[in-house]
């Protein structure tokens, strides 16, 4: 398996823009996650999905931020607009949901720059 | 309320000394325990995790962690640390409700020849 693939791996954006980041989780995976991370606040989690449904989303930072899963291949994080103060690396994470000890498997992450 | 504390930012050892990276935990229920690297550039991964049973759990890359119920610990041990091990270990408990992981801050690993 090719692992969590995240696009794109570096983006550098002008404040005002709108920035999409993706993610393919694992085949067969039922739960996915998206955190961010800074050195200022370590690592957040912002929003999860259970079988394509978003769970919690009491992370997302404010309304700019939004996520989707339309299926069970792929999610969507979107900032609209953009301020340099959302300049971190956005992981997105899968697991199987098999069990309360299931570990996470991450993608590399965006780093994503906003100037 | 559930958290995780790793009360050192950066830790530096030498090539072949051993290692133990701290973590305390808050948690109302039994926790699952995990402890996570992250190599530059990388995403997480998991190093080895404590659910119930054997309280000294072994995992990848010749780490170790021990359960430390009366002093909510979850300490991290390598024996001898090699220059690969420099990266960024992250400590996390789970589940808090649902799925949710909740991190340590992270410490840091510098190992020096």
């Amino acid at each position: 398996d090719a692992g969590v693939i995240q696009s794109p791996r570096h983006e550098v954006t002008e404040m005002g823009q709108e920035v999409t980041l993706r993610c393919k989780p694992i085949s067969g995976h039922n739960s996915l996650f998206w955190y961010r991370q800074t050195m200022m606040r370590g690592l957040e989690l912002l929003i999860y999905f259970n079988n394509n449904v978003p769970i919690d989303d009491s992370g997302m930072p404010e309304d700019r931020f939004s996520a989707k899963m339309p299926n069970a291949s792929f999610s969507t994080l979107k900032i609209q607009p953009s301020e340099p103060r959302d300049s971190a690396v956005y992981f997105c994470a899968s697991s199987l949901e098999t069990g309360w000890d299931e570990k996470l498997f991450f993608g590399s992450g965006t780093q994503l720059s906003v100037l | 309320a559930q958290s995780v504390t790793q009360p050192d930012i950066h830790i530096t050892v030498s090539e072949g000394a051993s290692l133990e990276l701290r973590c305390n935990y808050s948690y109302g229920a039994t926790p699952y325990l995990f402890w996570y690297v992250q190599s530059p550039g990388q995403g997480l991964q998991l190093l080895l995790k404590y659910f119930s049973g054997d309280t000294l759990v072994q995992g990848i890359k010749g780490f170790e962690a021990e359960f430390k119920r009366s002093q909510s610990s979850f300490n991290l041990r390598k024996p001898s640390v090699h220059w690969s091990d420099a990266a960024e270990y992250f400590c996390a408990v789970g589940p808090t409700g649902g799925f949710k992981t909740i991190f340590g801050a992270g410490t840091r690993l510098f190992v020096k020849a």
